[in-house]
């Protein structure tokens, strides 16, 4: 079965740090990864979203960036974090779409606080 | 632009009340729409709806899709307070690559 593994949990940095949070997927090849932000109990804004290696689509204008060096791997970085960059964020992956519809499935999040 | 909207954004109600959840969509090249629940950390699945006017169940949940009207709702009843959740609803588009576009949620909160 797949399993998608998020880390770290949580996280806290100071405004200017850089940031690299990991995402890898089991069990499946060739699936499309996502990275979600989602505010304090609300809904989710996405932020990339990747097809295949190295192919990756930015969503939202923003001092973040993702990449996908391996077909299982997700890593969202920055160079320097602002407050604003606070919240939940998800890594997630579907099938890749063909006859079968394929849901979202998500890692447990890893909750960033900016200080 | 694509947007999903759900109502209400939050709900109180008493165990074992039904309550009713309401997602509409405006997206282009729209596909399916999923029904998803969070409690602490991951948004669990629920339901993906294709079709219109087909009704999914489980348990003592159930959703259904108006293609026509551009709507979904998932229904819950005899309410627990292990019902108590954000409710996510998100749209599935085709636009070359695939995207799932999220609604606000809905909080529910279900009261013993």
């Amino acid at each position: 079965s797949q399993t998608i593994h998020q880390w770290p949990a949580t996280l806290v940095q100071p405004v200017g740090s850089p940031l690299s949070l990991e995402c890898t997927v089991e069990g499946t090849s060739n699936p499309n990864l996502y990275w979600y932000r989602q505010a304090a109990g609300r809904g989710l804004q996405l932020l990339f979203y990747s097809i295949g290696i190295d192919q990756i689509s930015s969503e939202v204008p923003q001092n973040l960036s993702a990449s996908r060096p391996q077909d299982r791997q997700f890593i969202l970085s920055s160079k320097k974090l602002l407050l604003s960059d606070s919240g939940f964020y998800l890594c997630a992956w579907s099938k890749t779409p063909g006859r079968v519809n394929s849901p979202l499935h998500f890692g447990n999040g890893t909750r960033l606080t900016v200080t | 632009e694509d947007k999903v909207v759900q109502s209400p954004l939050s709900l109180v109600v008493h165990e074992g009340d039904t309550v009713t959840l309401n997602c509409s969509y405006e997206v282009t090249n729209f596909r399916s729409l999923l029904w998803y629940k969070q409690e602490k950390k991951a948004p669990t699945f629920l339901f993906m709806l294709t079709s219109s006017g087909i009704e999914k169940k489980s348990g003592r949940l159930s959703s259904i899709l108006d293609k026509k009207e551009l709507f979904s709702i998932l229904n819950i009843t005899a309410t627990q307070t292990g019902d108590s959740a954000i409710y996510l609803c998100a749209a599935w588009k085709l636009s070359g690559t695939y995207k799932y576009i999220f609604g606000t949620g809905t909080r529910l909160k279900v009261l013993a």
